[in-house]
């Protein structure tokens, strides 16, 4: 199977732009979290859908959005970017269960200048 | 709300050595699931090895193996015959029985292997 893809892998935005990343899941997973990773907060749970419904959010302003589509793809959406933003930003996907694997993508490079 | 807490930001161990790395973790859940993940320079994040909380046994997986200590809420890390490949940030991560909250993810552990 194909493995967790992600776009773009890099991304260079300013400030108060939006931006809208993309990850397709690995066939037949339809659970698809995201992650922000940066250099001082490490990784943070944003948010996580399953069967294109939001399951639950981290603690991130509301400039951070998702969806989850009928193939169980997904994006996520940053709205007035700031510099704090840059960030990479991880999917990862799984079999329903929490006790399975999650699959992460290679990631978005985001900078915000 | 649940923490994780790696204390050693860097490790660094001789090649075919042994080192462990250290997690602790707080939550009030009695089921759940714990993780480590290794990320390599390149970014993708690998499990490693993972834990359920309802068990007592220790995971294993080749030359890496836990020591869970429920009642200390401590998930140690321990890499046997350290290999050049095993350079990476190795996380510790924690999710709760429904899964739904996400991975919780503590700050990192830099492993080094000296040759």
């Amino acid at each position: 199977k194909a493995g967790v893809t992600q776009t773009p892998r890099y991304l260079i935005k300013t400030r108060g732009q939006q931006v809208t990343l993309s990850c397709s899941p690995i066939s037949g997973h339809r659970s698809v979290s995201w992650y922000q990773q940066t250099p001082g907060q490490g990784l943070q749970f944003l948010f996580e859908y399953f069967s294109e419904t939001q399951r639950n959010k981290g603690n991130f302003p509301g400039r951070f959005s998702g969806r989850q589509f009928s193939n169980s793809r997904s994006e996520m959406n940053v709205s007035t970017l700031e510099l704090g933003d840059s960030a990479l930003y991880l999917c990862a996907s799984r079999e329903t269960g929490a006790h399975n694997e999650q699959f992460f993508g290679p990631g978005t490079r985001l900078t915000v200048l | 709300a649940q923490t994780v807490t790696q204390s050693q930001p860097e490790m660094s161990v001789q090649e075919a050595e042994t080192v462990t790395l250290s997690c602790t973790y707080d939550t009030s859940e009695s089921d759940y699931y714990l993780f480590w993940y290794k990320q390599p320079p390149s970014r993708q994040m690998i499990l490693v090895i993972r834990q359920e909380a309802y068990k007592q046994q220790n995971a294993t997986e080749n030359r890496f193996s836990v020591n869970f200590q429920k009642a200390a809420k401590s998930f140690s890390l321990k890499i046997s015959d350290s290999q050049l490949g095993d350079a990476a940030m190795y996380f510790c991560a924690y999710t709760s029985g429904g899964g739904a909250d996400g991975l919780t993810f503590g700050k990192g552990t830099h492993l080094i292997i000296q040759p």
